[in-house]
C-alpha cells in the first residue's frame, strides 16, 4: 500500500531564511507526487507536482521540490520565506496516470510558522 | 480556473440529525472526492466517485453515504450525525483526461460541528 511520511509536524523559520520540508513516500512503482498548501480555514491549493522527467520541479509562490528515487523523497524547498508562507503543507502520492483510480494518499502535514 | 464550491462553510447540527454536505465543480471533471481532515491525522478519504451514479468507498466510509446524480454535483450524507463526526470536510475533483494528469482540486471546506 502507498504511504506518505512527513516527519516534521511543526517547523518555525525566520522570515527571509531558507526552508526545506521533508516528505518520504512508499510506493511500488514511480508515483505521482504533489505538494499542497492550506492556509488557515481554507481548502488545499496545489503548489507543484511531479509526474516524470526533470526531477527538480518548480511550483507557484517560489517553491520547488526535488524527486529523489533512491531516497524515496520529495522534499519541498524555498530559498527565502515570507510571512505569507505560514500555513500547513501536505505531501501526497498517487498512482500513475494510466490507472483508473486516481486516489491520492496524503501525509499528515507540516505546520509552518514564520517569525520576524 | 477550476472552481469547487462547497455550499456550506460552517454548520452546527445535533446528534442524530441527517446532514447533507453539497459540492459542485464547474470543470466537467469525472472524478469527485470527499475527504475528512482532523488535526494530526491529515486528510482521509471517505468516498469517491468516478462517474455519475458510481461510487467507491475510501478509507473511512463508516457512518457516511454519498450521492452523485449529476456529473457536477457530489453530496456527502451523514444519516445520523454523531459527535465523532465533528470535523472539516473537503470536497475535491479531478479528471484523468487532462494532459497534465489527475491533479486534484479542492473546495474551501465545510466545518461541521455536531453537538
Amino acid at each position: 500500500a502507498q504511504s506518505v511520511t512527513q516527519p516534521d509536524i511543526h517547523i518555525t523559520v525566520s522570515e527571509g531564511a531558507s526552508l526545506e520540508l521533508r516528505c518520504n513516500y512508499s510506493y511500488g512503482a514511480t508515483p505521482y507526487l504533489f505538494w499542497y498548501v492550506q492556509s488557515p480555514g481554507q481548502g488545499l491549493q496545489l503548489l507543484l507536482k511531479y509526474f516524470s522527467g526533470d526531477t527538480l520541479v518548480q511550483g507557484i509562490k517560489g517553491f520547488e521540490a526535488e524527486f529523489k528515487r533512491s531516497q524515496s523523497s520529495f522534499n519541498l524547498r524555498k530559498p527565502s520565506v515570507h510571512w505569507s508562507d505560514a500555513a500547513e503543507y501536505f505531501c501526497a502520492v498517487g498512482p500513475p496516470l494510466n490507472f483508473g483510480n486516481e486516489k491520492l494518499t496524503f501525509g499528515t502535514g507540516t505546520r509552518l510558522t514564520i517569525i520576524p | 480556473d477550476v472552481k469547487v464550491t462547497q455550499s456550506s462553510r460552517y454548520l452546527v447540527k445535533r446528534t442524530g440529525e441527517k446532514v447533507f454536505l453539497e459540492c459542485v465543480q464547474d470543470m466537467d471533471h469525472e472524478n469527485m472526492f470527499w475527504y475528512r481532515q482532523d488535526p494530526g491525522l491529515g486528510l482521509r478519504l471517505i468516498y469517491f466517485s468516478y462517474d455519475v451514479k458510481m461510487k467507491e468507498k475510501g478509507d473511512i466510509p463508516e457512518g457516511y453515504s454519498v450521492s452523485r446524480e449529476k456529473k457536477e454535483r457530489f453530496s456527502l450524507i451523514l444519516e445520523s450525525a454523531s459527535t465523532n463526526q465533528t470535523s472539516m470536510y473537503l470536497c475535491a475533483s479531478s479528471s484523468p483526461n487532462i494532459p497534465s494528469g489527475n491533479t486534484i482540486y479542492f473546495g474551501e471546506g465545510s466545518w461541521l460541528t455536531v453537538v
